[in-house]
């Protein structure tokens, strides 16, 4: 199967901006891989954010956007809160399977 | 609301076999995939399987092939995963997740010890 990958940790100053990837070993992340963006927080469900690569629930704060960058998809923290430290998992579609990124945890210091 | 409601976890030898449901309410089930995924303690996420809305296509990853069985019961908006031949490797907090719906259950935590 397919190997998708983060950076295992990132951290961003309060207020800052900060961008997470989401790459794949066969080659560029594009649109037709419907990557999916999720946050967890410690001890806490997982939480849906993005699907589709850039599209938003209504529960999805405005700061985080998704995007394909340099042949990933990426998360863009725009604005950073202290609540947004969690760990971030990307998803993508690969024919019929769908395959988790390793996750990244982000600090928010 | 949206509810999602996993049941069935529970501590089970090796070798043996737990079937877990997932009752939804809140949106129209019969709609969407549907997943079950799964985090092992202190890792993270692996997609397990997913069905399709009238459950004729199904996908599982390759560590499960053979020994898990996903299926679906629209009439009774509810989600089932069939665990059998289970391993220590298998132990993991258990999540049913629409996908697109964005919807996660509170997970039912599977143990596999004797």
């Amino acid at each position: 199967q397919a190997v998708v990958t983060q950076e295992p940790s990132l951290t961003v100053s309060p207020g800052g901006t900060v961008t997470l990837t989401c790459g794949s070993n066969t080659g560029a992340v594009t649109g037709g891989h419907s990557p999916f963006w999720f946050q967890q927080k410690p001890g806490q469900v997982p939480r849906t954010l993005i699907y589709d690569t850039s599209n938003k629930y209504s529960w999805t704060p405005a700061r985080f956007s998704g995007s394909l960058l340099g042949g990933k998809a990426a998360l863009t923290l725009s604005g950073a809160q202290p609540e947004d430290e969690a760990d971030y998992y990307c998803l993508i579609s690969y024919g019929g399977g769908r395959v988790f990124g390793g996750g990244t945890k982000l600090t928010v210091l | 609301e949206v509810q999602v409601m996993e049941s069935g976890g529970g501590v089970v030898q090796p070798g043996g076999s737990l079937r877990l449901s997932c009752a939804v309410s809140g949106f129209t089930f019969s709609s969407y995939w549907m997943s079950w995924v799964r985090q092992a303690p202190g890792k993270g996420l692996e997609l397990v399987a997913k069905i399709n809305e009238d459950g004729s296509e199904k996908y599982y990853v390759d560590s499960v092939k053979g020994r898990f069985t996903i299926s679906r019961d629209n009439a009774k908006n509810s989600l089932y995963l069939q665990m059998n031949s289970l391993r220590a490797e298998d132990t993991a907090v258990y999540y049913c997740l629409s996908e697109r719906g964005g919807y996660w259950g509170q997970g039912t935590l599977v143990t596999v010890s004797s």
